[in-house]
């Protein structure tokens, strides 16, 4: 149980090209769902906090406009990297939980390259 | 600030031999505890949770809380080389906050 399934696996692309990365549950309802970015060698880093229904809670320093989470039902939750650059290329990873107190469950993460 | 330390390692046994992983939090209210597993590449996999004072064995692992002293460990029994891997420590207090992570630390099992 508690699969979360990350959606596309590898993403090459142009500078200046968005990108859409898409975060399910598969078999529980996410309450929450969050997104982190984990570049070669580091730890993760969490960017943003959406629950279902409600405006994403960005961390410090990450640009809302530049990513763009949306999480219109309790087992979806989309990234959109808008106008990416190769400053932007990194892995993304995102988890989802069904509850406070409950662990988050990782989706694969998507490896996003941009040339 | 809500923290949470690991040693960074890398932290090599021998095959077979116990593998013993350290973390301490800062936030005295936390409340849940976890312990993933990450190699190089790959998204964190959960191994462990834990929730209240004392040992949580499920196979090989067994993890151990001490909320006074506000530390949680991971014991590997009967290491194998597909243990190695970053063991991340990660702490929830509660509430609509997602985990605190840290940083990780590099086992390596030396066969």
């Amino acid at each position: 149980g508690a699969v979360v399934s990350q959606h596309p696996s590898w993403v090459i692309c142009k500078s200046g090209t968005s990108v859409k990365i898409e975060c399910r549950s598969l078999d529980f309802q996410a309450t929450t769902m969050f997104w982190y970015r984990q570049f070669p060698k580091q730890s993760l880093m969490l960017m943003a906090t959406s629950n279902e229904g409600s405006k994403a809670t960005y961390e410090q320093g990450v640009e809302k406009d530049k990513f763009l989470i949306n999480h219109a039902s309790l087992t979806l939750s989309t990234l959109t990297v808008t106008s990416a650059h190769p400053e932007d290329s990194s892995f993304y990873i995102c988890s989802a939980r069904a509850g406070a107190n409950q662990p988050q469950h990782f989706g694969d993460g998507t490896r996003l390259s941009i040339l | 600030q809500k923290e949470v330390e690991q040693n960074s390692g890398p932290l090599s046994v021998p095959e077979g031999a116990i593998a013993s992983l350290n973390c301490t939090y800062s936030d005295r209210g936390s409340q849940s505890f976890f312990w993933y597993r990450q190699y190089s590449g790959k998204s964190p996999e959960l191994i462990m949770s834990i929730y209240s004072n004392g040992d949580k064995e499920d196979g090989r692992f067994t993890a151990q809380l001490n909320k006074a002293s506000q530390y949680v460990s991971l014991l590997i029994r009967d290491s194998q080389p597909s243990d190695s891997a970053t063991y991340l420590c990660a702490v929830n207090g509660g509430g609509a906050d997602g985990l605190t992570f840290g940083k990780g630390t590099h086992l390596i099992i030396q066969p």
